[in-house]
């Protein structure tokens, strides 16, 4: 049992260029969020699915589009990457909302 | 939305002496507040959570208490250890009217607990 999966675990990027963060999970779990992490601010809601094919905004949304066409699967998409997206990027899932959220071990983007 | 705001931003302590680590919440409808540790370069993982019901739970060295006439919730851990250094995270979360979950989960900011020996 892989839990959740995110690839790759280190990205470096040029300004502009777009790229795709995957996650996976193999828990059968409904909900998936995408979350980043800044020094000082927490975990940070980018974009969030309570299904598949349903996906809603988080706290930080542009930027970034996210698809949910599968329920195992939840990727994060750098439409034209800027420094200020330079971060630590987890993927969460959970059975509900309201219930534990497991995530996944996370990657660290630097945007040059 | 909702706001969580999670105090202190650092906190160090000598081993066995206690930790306590508060949170506030803005929407009144909450009702899931977990609490969840990150050791440096790991990933965040759930220690303890409760639900709006209830107004206190406990597992071993580790409690959580909710106000929710005051909308805070807090969490004590007993006789520290070195182990227990980590980065901690409160949230809150709600389901929905009818039962349906929402699954978007607000962070405080992170307290960074320090235990020396």
């Amino acid at each position: 049992n892989a839990g959740v999966t995110q690839t790759p675990k280190f990205q470096v990027l040029k300004t502009g260029q777009s790229m795709t963060l995957q996650c996976a999970q193999d828990m059968n779990h409904e909900y998936m969020s995408w979350y980043r992490q800044d020094p000082g601010m927490g975990l940070r809601l980018i974009h969030y699915s309570v299904g598949a094919g349903i996906t809603d905004q988080g706290e930080v949304p542009n930027g970034y589009n996210v698809s949910r066409s599968t329920t195992e699967d939840f990727p994060l998409r750098l439409l034209s990457a800027a420094p200020s997206q330079t971060s630590v990027y987890f993927c969460a899932s959970s059975w509900q909302g309201t219930t534990e959220a497991f995530f996944g071990q996370g990657t660290r983007l630097t945007v040059v | 939305g909702e706001n969580v705001e999670q105090h202190p931003s650092t906190l160090s302590v000598q081993e066995g002496d206690s930790a306590v680590i508060k949170c506030t919440y803005s929407d009144s409808a909450s009702n899931y507040f977990p609490w969840y540790k990150q050791e440096l370069g790991k990933r965040p993982q759930l220690i303890i959570d409760i639900r709006s019901n209830v107004g206190e739970k406990k597992d071993q060295r580790i409690a959580v208490t909710l106000n929710k006439t005051a909308k805070h919730f807090s969490l004590h851990i007993t006789e520290t250890q070195p182990e227990d250094s980590a980065v901690y995270f409160c949230a809150a979360s709600r389901s929905g009217a009818g039962g349906t979950s929402y699954g978007k989960l607000t962070f405080g900011q992170g307290t960074i607990l320090t235990v020396h020996p």
